[in-house]
């Protein structure tokens, strides 16, 4: 059984479209985040979601969105993609705070 | 701005050395740390935790933590082929936004 999923696994749009990436853990944890992985390979974190407590990477403009509708799941909405939003983007789960991270194998986006 | 430095690399050693990684960090209350190996087009994976100050081993891996001189290292011996990939350090400080380093670049040759 996959622990991470994500969905899609490869996304490809235009500018100004608005897309979305779901993302699914089955490990019954309680955190969950969502990281960009740029061209040179660099992991951002983007969001972090803790029994509803949403704590947000102040430089993540506010076109990204996550949305959880419950603990197994974390999506990441996207609106006026923008070339720069092309990029791998992880998803990952872990218990608590200060723990190991899963993650997802990730979704490829890119932006035309 | 946390941050969490690591050189890039690439960093080559031939099969059967001592590959060594270092990273060092800025945030003084940072209590967490992580190295993590991602293979080209994979996801990251753990290789090793560490809370606090010393050394922790398992199997061919050594993670050692300096938290006065804000370093952490890990250590792979016996390093082979297999070992080929990009780690990534990563620190936490309890706010939940874990903070990454770059990632160093590992060639393993034969």
């Amino acid at each position: 059984d996959t622990a991470v999923s994500q969905t899609p696994k490869y996304l490809v749009t235009q500018m100004g479209n608005d897309k979305s990436i779901k993302c699914e853990q089955n490990l019954g944890h309680d955190t969950m985040y969502w990281y960009k992985q740029d061209s040179k390979k660099f992991l951002k974190i983007m969001f972090s979601y803790n029994n509803k407590e949403l704590i947000i990477n102040e430089t993540v403009p506010n076109r990204f969105s996550p949305k959880s509708p419950d603990k197994a799941h974390l999506n990441l909405h996207i609106n006026s993609l923008e070339l720069g939003d092309s990029a791998v983007y992880f998803c990952a789960s872990s218990h608590g705070r200060d723990s190991t991270q899963y993650f997802g194998p990730g979704t490829r986006l890119t932006v035309t | 701005q946390k941050e969490v430095e690591q050189n890039s690399g690439p960093l080559s050693v031939p099969e059967g050395a001592i590959a060594s990684l270092n990273c060092t960090y800025s945030d003084r209350v940072s209590q967490s740390f992580f190295w993590y190996r991602q293979y080209s087009g994979k996801s990251p994976e753990l290789i090793m935790s560490i809370y606090s100050n010393g050394d922790k081993e398992d199997g061919r891996f050594t993670a050692q933590l300096n938290k006065a001189s804000q370093y952490v290292s890990l250590l792979i011996r016996d390093s082979q082929p297999s070992d080929s990939a990009t780690y990534l350090c990563a620190v936490e400080g309890g706010s939940y936004i874990p903070t990454f380093g770059r990632g160093t670049s590992l060639i393993v040759h034969p």
